[in-house]
Formats: structure tokens, C-alpha cells, sequence
């Protein structure tokens, strides 16, 4: 089924652990993007990608970093986690320009 | 620098009635606009888009939405909605850089 995966689901985590968020999409898009949705803030873009080889820092980019190797993966890491990411992370992907397409989410809670 | 302004943190409708959940945008020129959806512990999903022609744009779900440059708005409308409604919809509205500027998001409540 054409769309984009995230994984996993649901994480506890504890404080100062290192975790990434798994994120690949089958639609061949070029963009990709990941989103921290919290409460009352909405959508806030952490990294982005116009195209494999390339990232840039969304607004809320400290703490997080991301690579992409290929068209596919997207993964977003988190070198120590702290509470204060506790949050759901969408990935998105999209035609340079088009709407964005998005994944299921991961809820992360670190403790 | 370009906002996305949606002024109802709340809406409640009763189920069969019509909705409008406001949005506006600043941008000087002609924006990409955008309304998305989601349903509780779901992702987004894309309503409707406009990037260009015609102002009223139909979407998915029978939902449309009227972009009007003098007010600078892309209000979403529904004539009747039903209780599968309920959700939280976001506007958004594409820079410069091609990225997405989202507004903070309505929720939308029906009552039977």
C-alpha cells in the first residue's frame, strides 16, 4: 500500500537515552519533512529535505537530527532525549511544491 | 513573515447543520492554501488545496472552501455535518521556500 510508514508507534524513553524515529515513504517524493505536534502549538517543522543528500532546520531543530541517504528514509534521531520532546512526531513527505502527505505518527514520551 | 491565522480554537455544531471554520492567511502574493484533518490519534489527511484559478474548491468528505484575496481568507464550509466530522482541521499556506505554514488548528465538536 503506496503511502508512508513510522515507526515505532509509541515509545517510553528514559531521559538522556539516545532514540531514532524510523520514517520511509513508497511514493518516490522528494520532500520530506518531520513535525512535533504538541498541544495548543500545533504543527511545528523540526527538519525537512528537499531531496536526497540534503536537510535543513526547521523552527524547532535543537535536540533532533536527521539524515537522508536515500529518496525513501527519512529518520529523525534524538541524541539524548529530554522530557521537554515528549510530543508526537509526524513524518511527511511531498512532490517539491504539492501537499504533504503524512504518517501515522510516533507518540514519544521520555520520562 | 507569512501567518496563518485560525481564529476558533473551538467550534460546535450540531450534526446536520452547516459549518465554516475561518482561516486567514498573510501573504503578499496569490498563496498555495491548504485545509488537512485529524481525526483523534490519526495523521493529517488532505481536505482540499488551492493553488490557482477558480476561488471555490471542492474537497473530499463534501467539504469546499472559498479563497477570497480581498479578505485574505480560505473559510472551509460543510452544508450538513455528520457526527464522523469531528475533528481537529488545520489551514495552512505554502512559502516561499516551499514550506508549509500551518495555522494553530480548530477543533470541531458536533453535538447529536
Amino acid at each position: 500500500i503506496a503511502g508512508i510508514t513510522q515507526a515505532p508507534t509509541s515509545q517510553i524513553l528514559a531521559a538522556g537515552r539516545r532514540m531514532t524515529l524510523r520514517c520511509t515513504q513508497d511514493m518516490r517524493h522528494n520532500a520530506m519533512y518531520w513535525y512535533r505536534q504538541d498541544l495548543g502549538l500545533g504543527l511545528r517543522l523540526i527538519h525537512y529535505s528537499n531531496t536526497a543528500g540534503t536537510t535543513g532546520k526547521g523552527e524547532v531543530p535543537d535536540g533532533y537530527s536527521v539524515s537522508r541517504a536515500n529518496t525513501d528514509d527519512f529518520p529523525l534521531t534524538l541524541a539524548s532525549a529530554v522530557p521537554s520532546q515528549t510530543s508526537v512526531y509526524f513524518c511527511a513527505s511531498s512532490d517539491f511544491g504539492n501537499e504533504q502527505f503524512f504518517g501515522p505518527g510516533t507518540r514519544l514520551t521520555v520520562l | 513573515a507569512q501567518s496563518v491565522t485560525q481564529p476558533d480554537i473551538h467550534i460546535t455544531v450540531s450534526e446536520g447543520a452547516s459549518l465554516e471554520l475561518r482561516c486567514n492567511y498573510s501573504y503578499g502574493a496569490t498563496p498555495y492554501l491548504f485545509w488537512y484533518v485529524q481525526s483523534p490519534g490519526q495523521g493529517l489527511q488532505l481536505l482540499l488545496k488551492y493553488f490557482s484559478g477558480d476561488t471555490l474548491v471542492q474537497g473530499i468528505k463534501g467539504f469546499e472552501a472559498e479563497f477570497k484575496r480581498s479578505q485574505s481568507s480560505f473559510n472551509l464550509r460543510k452544508p450538513s455535518v455528520h457526527w464522523s466530522d469531528a475533528a481537529e482541521y488545520f489551514c495552512a499556506s505554502q512559502d516561499s521556500n516551499y514550506q508549509l505554514i500551518w495555522g494553530a488548528g480548530t477543533k470541531l465538536i458536533i453535538k447529536p
